[in-house]
């Protein structure tokens, strides 16, 4: 069964970066599928951010292009978003996911609460 | 492309028929839309992809259909545990993935 699980701060001061590392369990980076960041607020509700594929292939969501970097390390199985320069607007629950060919997302990581604020 | 999500709640009771709809501003594939569930406090949940192909373990009470800007989550019976709230979302242009704003399934 494939894991994935979100780790880093729950708090970030505002214009400061955001970073999430996404440890993905029980199945290769290397084997395939691309891998993306999505997050939900109750403002926002689900909104997409990145997929990376494990040969750095990269999309971005365009209203947030500026600000996001996405990227994947293939030696420790993981993936790694950045966000700069947050304000209160990106305070969010932030999940990382598996993306299917039939651009699906599969698998999900329980979620990590990232609060923005002084 | 813009998804909305029709009712916004849906109230009905265990063993009825729930049927979900989602309307996309244009046309989408339908080989690229997908239905979720949620939980309180989980991660969305992928049941359907395709826009009618069930996802590994998801059981045949859940069916998808539709075609062009127009598609549906029919859960045939309803069971306890599938009060939730239920998204689509779609692959597209700019940007490629949306999700609808939900639509809550509770009981009656």
């Amino acid at each position: 069964q494939v894991q994935l699980q979100e780790s880093g701060p729950g708090l970030v001061k505002p214009s400061e970066t955001l970073s999430l590392t996404c440890v993905v369990s029980a199945y290769s980076i290397n084997s395939g599928y691309y891998w993306g960041w999505i997050r939900q607020s109750p403002g926002m509700g689900l909104e997409w951010i990145a997929n990376i594929y494990h040969n750095g292939n990269t999309h971005y969501n365009p209203s947030l292009k500026s600000r996001v970097t996405i990227s994947v390390d293939t030696s420790k199985n993981q993936f790694s978003l950045n966000l700069t320069s947050v304000t209160a607007t990106d305070t969010a629950v932030y999940y990382c996911a598996r993306r299917t060919p039939a651009m699906a997302f599969d698998y999900w990581g329980q979620g990590a609460l990232v609060t923005v604020s002084s | 492309v813009v998804l909305t999500q029709s009712p916004g709640t849906l109230s009905l009771s265990p063993g009825e028929r729930a049927t979900l709809s989602c309307r996309a501003s244009q046309s989408v594939s339908g080989s690229v839309l997908a239905w979720y569930q949620q939980k309180p406090g989980q991660a969305p949940r992928l049941l359907i992809y395709g826009a009618s192909n069930r996802a590994t373990g998801i059981p045949d009470r859940f069916s998808g259909s539709g075609s062009g800007t127009d598609f549906t989550l029919t859960i045939s019976r309803l069971e306890p545990e599938d009060f939730a709230v239920y998204y689509c979302q779609q692959y597209g242009s700019s940007p490629p993935y949306t999700f609808g704003q939900g639509t809550k399934l509770e009981i009656k």
